[in-house]
């Protein structure tokens, strides 16, 4: 399977601490993405990284990604309550000859004001 | 341009009812994709559109759901004698290229399934 695998699974912060979220899959990619879910919400695009890609920065977003570790981390700095959601990593790629995007389980970020 | 449209937003059936459920991509899109999503779960890949088409359904199970994508109108996801098993939200995401062509997919809001 190239379900991505999250760590933590939940992380909870003071505001202002940086958060950051692991994300490991299993087979080749083209690209990983990250989304934001609020609470009973749909996904929000976040951050698109390539496979020839190693860190690419989106305001207070960096995302690295290590193809021969076959992982990528999502780093929010000076978080914020409102960045309170669940982040999801989603790598897309081919799977059984077809081009798909498979999510892995999601971190639930809690930022206490 | 409203993004990628789903409704209903909230649908409650009975046990061996029917549920039809139906996206409306982003203006230009003509690729969908619908997702299930459990709680405290991922979310799980299930069928891929294109106009008319149905281009991967290898995630959807066999029996009693369907999608479609006509030429005009939403596409809609269709289950039938839902269980409470199917009890979920459901997502839409389109795209105006195959596979997101690596910019990202624009989800809707998503239509949460009750099956009581």
């Amino acid at each position: 399977s190239q379900q991505g695998e999250e760590d933590p699974q939940a992380l909870s912060i003071q505001e202002g601490e940086n958060a950051t979220m692991n994300c490991s899959y299993k087979t080749s990619i083209n690209n990983l993405q990250w989304y934001r879910q609020n609470s009973g919400r749909g996904l929000v695009h976040l951050i698109l990284i390539r496979s020839n890609e190693r860190e690419k920065h989106s305001g207070r977003l960096r995302v690295t990604l290590d193809t021969s570790k076959k992982s990528s981390s999502l780093l929010i700095t000076a978080s914020r309550a409102a960045d309170t959601a669940s982040y999801f990593c989603a790598t897309e790629g081919i799977i059984q000859g077809a081009q798909k995007l498979v999510f892995g389980q999601g971190t639930r970020l809690t930022i206490n004001p | 341009n409203a993004g990628v449209m789903q409704n209903p937003r909230h649908l409650v059936r009975r046990r061996g009812q029917e549920a039809r459920l139906r996206c409306s991509p982003m203006k230009g899109h003509s690729h969908v994709y619908w997702y299930r999503q459990l709680p405290e779960e991922g979310l799980k890949f299930m069928v891929y559109l294109q106009k008319e088409n149905i281009i991967d359904e290898s995630g959807m199970p066999k029996e009693r759901f369907s999608a479609e994508f006509p030429k005009e109108g939403p596409s809609i996801l269709r289950i039938q004698q839902v269980v409470r098993g199917d009890s979920a939200a459901y997502f839409c995401a389109s795209s105006p290229f195959a596979g997101g062509a690596g910019r990202g997919y624009t989800f809707g809001s998503g239509t949460r399934l009750t099956v009581v």
